[in-house]
């Protein structure tokens, strides 16, 4: 079973405006981590946010913030005023924690900025 | 502070020759993980060390991958005889304690033809 699921293959946003990228993850544990990293062309994988499941608050980093919604089991990344640098892969993942810290990935949603 | 560093950046190796792929992580971090993006699909746990110890193996595809790690530092993966299906894109990360945040290389894009 896909224990996290990105269901936007590709994105469009304009640029300055907001983008929501969708996330949703399948466990059963109760203490777990969700992340999101962007990828550039470039290939490298670059670390964007993170949120606990005991988090109450929803995790923000700049322009980043993480729409977590723990009953739902969603957490969508939200990028606001979007740059053209912004252009990359964007990969949600998960760590549950009771399994040694290997994180399991999305598919990936490609994200692309028009000017 | 030095990253990930991994090498090389890139392959490109005939199917049945023998490919090693090298991971640095950053200095003091105990937990190494090994990661595989094949083309369109996402990325995929291969193993986890624990210092030099193999923490999880559950990911590695098949006893053609050999993963060592020779006194907690350095990690190196080993492909004996590669398939063209090992064509992908290899991350490795780590992270000072399993429960923090992972850094990963830039990855290495091995393509076996």
């Amino acid at each position: 079973a896909q224990k996290i699921t990105q269901t936007q293959p590709g994105m469009f946003v304009q640029e300055k405006e907001a983008v929501t990228l969708d996330c949703t993850y399948d466990t059963s544990d109760q203490s777990y981590g969700l992340f999101w990293y962007k990828q550039p062309s470039s290939g490298e994988m670059i670390f964007l946010i993170y949120q606990g499941s005991y988090d109450e608050q929803n995790a923000t980093e700049g322009r980043y913030s993480l729409n977590f919604q723990k009953a739902r089991k969603s957490a969508n990344l939200v990028i606001s005023a979007s740059q053209l640098g912004d252009s990359a892969m964007y990969f949600c993942a998960m760590r549950e924690y009771n399994q040694g810290g290997k994180l399991i990935f999305g598919q990936g949603t490609e994200l692309s900025v028009k000017p | 502070e030095a990253g990930v560093t991994q090498f090389p950046s890139h392959s490109v190796i005939e199917k049945g020759q023998t490919v090693t792929l090298r991971c640095d992580p950053i200095s003091g971090h105990d937990n190494l993980y090994w990661y595989r993006r094949v083309m369109g699909k996402e990325i995929k746990f291969l193993l986890h060390f624990v210092k030099e110890s193999k923490q999880d193996e559950s990911g590695m595809p098949n006893n053609r991958f050999l993963a060592e790690r020779t006194g907690g530092t350095y990690s190196t993966l080993k492909v004996q005889p590669a398939e063209l299906e090992d064509s992908g894109v290899y991350f490795c990360a780590s992270s000072q304690v399993r429960t923090s945040e992972a850094f990963f290389g830039q990855g290495t894009r091995l393509t076996v033809v």
